[in-house]
């Protein structure tokens, strides 16, 4: 079964540090997305990537986050200057357009990103 | 989006069925309802998705009256590999997925 994929699976990096965070989606989707979770807490929306442009941005999703996808297959999220509070699980996400199974995101395993 | 109000936590254990209730009471005429399911450390899971009536899958129910104002999850004798967080989302598209707190689900032997 396709599956997401992403890589590293745990991130350490030091306060300030740029990172970049890598997935490889299904195959063919073509929507794509970044969620965070902070330990112990609930699962958060920050942005959804459609036809190599943003559709939707949560208020997490501000200008110290990028996201591009460079090549076919690569989906990436990008943090320029990381915070202590950027410490969290990020998962990719990535779906087929439309139809009854709009809500059906495929999940990857996340990369674990511990700031200090 | 419509705001989902579902239990903090359930026990069960293994064997029984387990119906998880969640109220939208604000729901639109456009929006599904979606469940997906999460285990520790590991991304969600698509469980299943409704408009009305009922659906059913290999691995579990969703009931929504004709009012859609709540919906209820049913996972049938469950096992300790049930123990999760089950997320009910409602929303027209698939853009700007919101999930609230779950219900932790603990399955006893």
């Amino acid at each position: 079964e396709p599956e997401v994929t992403q890589t590293p699976s745990h991130q350490v990096t030091q306060m300030g540090q740029e990172v970049i965070l890598r997935c490889v989606p299904i195959s063919n989707h073509l929507y794509f997305y970044w969620y965070r979770q902070i330990l112990g807490q609930k699962v958060e929306f920050l942005v959804s990537f459609y036809n190599n442009e943003i559709s939707e941005k949560s208020e997490i999703f501000d200008d110290q986050f990028s996201v591009e996808r460079p090549d076919g297959s690569n989906f990436t999220l990008k943090i320029r200057s990381t915070k202590l509070e950027d410490s969290a699980m990020y998962f990719c996400a990535s779906s087929e357009p439309g139809g009854t199974s709009s809500y059906e995101q495929y999940f990857g395993p996340g990369t674990r990103l511990t700031v200090t | 989006l419509a705001k989902t109000t579902q239990p903090i936590s359930m026990d069960s254990y293994e064997g029984q069925e387990v119906n998880i209730t969640c109220s939208h009471n604000n729901i639109a005429t456009n929006d599904y309802i979606t469940w997906y399911q999460q285990f520790p450390s590991q991304g969600p899971r698509f469980i299943i998705q409704g408009y009305k009536t009922k659906v059913t899958n290999e691995v579990a129910s969703l009931f929504i009256p004709a009012d859609r104002k709540s919906s209820t999850l049913s996972l049938p004798r469950v096992s300790l590999s049930d123990t999760a967080v089950y997320y009910c989302l409602v929303g027209p598209n698939n853009n700007d997925m919101r999930f609230g707190a779950g219900t932790r689900l603990t399955v006893k032997p």
